[in-house]
């Protein structure tokens, strides 16, 4: 089936203005998580979505971070009031309950904050 | 938390010749270990992993191995090829808690012809 989609794949924005991030899992995945990976660095995780469980937020790095998810389906990642330091790639994956440690991951949106 | 050290950063090795890369972690309750593959522009993709009830897993070219007692483990790969080169990551987690993965820093390998 498809895989892990991301829109936009490109968003530029200016300093101050809100951003909306998207990811769709592949489906029937229960868990999702959003990453955040900066040029020529690692993956930094913000957020973990299980099912109906409250999400795991201990990697977001700020207040102006926020994550939704309804059910086991599309994840929507909101960033307030953007600053410079908030571009990079984000990553998000997810995982079925097969085989729920393999993260699959979806080709990322790259935001750039002038 | 988990705190996942890796390395090397960059490693350049001639086609044909094996590379390895080591990762350490903090966290003795990890059981998880899975090494990722990113090309340049382009997503994540596992190649392999390892479970903590195991010592070594081989899959072609590539194997990695895991001491659990110095919580250290490493990805081989042998006779690489051009198109080896990427960037890997590995990471760790506790699948008991949460599978929520904690990523090294990355290993940028360059194979040259």
């Amino acid at each position: 089936g498809a895989g892990v989609s991301q829109s936009p794949s490109n968003k530029v924005t200016e300093k101050g203005k809100d951003v909306e991030l998207r990811c769709d899992p592949i489906s029937g995945h229960t868990a999702l998580y959003w990453y955040r990976q900066r040029l020529g660095q690692g993956l930094e995780f913000l957020i973990y979505f299980q099912g109906n469980s409250a999400p795991d937020k201990s990697g977001l790095p700020s207040d102006r971070f926020s994550a939704e998810r309804t059910g086991e389906s599309v994840s929507t990642l909101t960033i307030q009031r953007t600053q410079q330091e908030d571009s990079a790639v984000y990553l998000c994956a997810s995982t079925s309950r097969d085989t729920k440690e393999t993260q699959y991951f979806g080709p990322g949106t790259r935001l750039l904050v002038l | 938390g988990e705190n996942v050290e890796q390395h090397p950063s960059t490693l350049s090795v001639q086609e044909g010749d094996s590379a390895v890369i080591k990762c350490t972690y903090s966290d003795s309750a990890s059981n998880y270990f899975p090494w990722y593959k990113q090309e340049l522009g382009k997503r994540p993709q596992l190649i392999i992993d390892i479970r903590s009830n195991v010592g070594e897993k081989k899959d072609q070219r590539i194997a990695v191995t895991l001491n659990k007692t110095a919580k250290h483990f490493s990805l081989h790969i042998t006779e690489t090829q051009p198109e080896d080169s990427a960037v890997y990551f590995c990471a760790a987690s506790n699948t008991g808690t949460a599978s929520k993965l904690t990523f090294g820093t990355g290993t940028r390998l360059q194979v040259t012809l």
